[in-house]
């Protein structure tokens, strides 16, 4: 079956760096997304991998592993504006995204 | 600006009723996906149209319809509402249903069944 495995919550300091995992199993590969949500907003783009390595993009950066399946996004200089939800989605062989329930991260001044 | 839009922005319906959520884009973009967003659950892909004129099931299908007449255009009936379709539904689009494409949503319909 298909999976993605993301923790629940986390919690992080202004101006400090946090990273945000994200194991997966899916029924092939096409690239992993990653999105942003506010509450009761919608997702937004941030990024997309879809070769091993990492791709920086200002203060988000992510990480792919195609041979772990596992990806992360790493948040730099963390700002209260970045508390939200933050979505991991590898695409399958259908080209369809398959979606984690996503993390909240939490921001403290 | 361009983008999606949808109506309405929230529903409250009584079950039995039949229901018609409005989806419009005007990117050009080929692909277009309906998704409902559960607390604690990922979104999950309803139905999903690579092209106008043709139409794909989802994981979670049954209960609602979609047509695609036109590119700009994607509506999703519920026939006949009932309550485990309360949740908020996400239109969302891209260039083309392909890999390495963005998905970009709409800002969402919350759809209460009483």
């Amino acid at each position: 079956g298909q999976n993605i495995d993301q923790p629940t919550e986390m919690t992080a300091t202004e101006g400090a760096i946090v990273q945000i995992n994200c194991t997966y199993q899916t029924s092939g590969f096409n690239g992993l997304f990653w999105y942003q949500q506010h509450a009761g907003e919608a997702p937004t783009f941030l990024s997309y991998n879809v070769l091993d390595g990492l791709e920086e993009k200002g203060r988000f950066s992510s990480f792919l592993s195609r041979s772990k399946g596992y990806s992360y996004l790493l948040l730099k200089e963390l700002q209260m504006k970045d508390s939200a939800s933050y979505l991991c989605a590898p695409m399958d062989s259908n080209y369809q995204l398959i979606w984690g329930a996503g993390t909240k991260l939490i921001i403290k001044p | 600006i361009a983008g999606i839009t949808q109506a309405p922005t929230s529903q409250i319906l009584a079950a039995g009723r039949r229901m018609t959520l409005r989806c419009t884009q005007d990117m050009r973009h080929n692909a277009m996906y309906w998704y409902r967003q559960d607390l604690g659950l990922g979104l999950r892909l309803i139905h999903y149209s690579n092209t106008a004129g043709t139409t794909g099931k989802g994981e979670v299908p049954d209960g609602y319809s979609v047509s695609r007449a036109n590119t700009d255009d994607f509506p999703l009936t519920l026939a006949s509402a009932v309550p485990s379709q309360t949740s908020v539904y996400f239109c969302a689009s891209s260039f083309t249903g392909e890999a390495g494409q963005p998905q970009h949503f709409g800002d969402g319909t919350r759809l209460s069944i009483l």
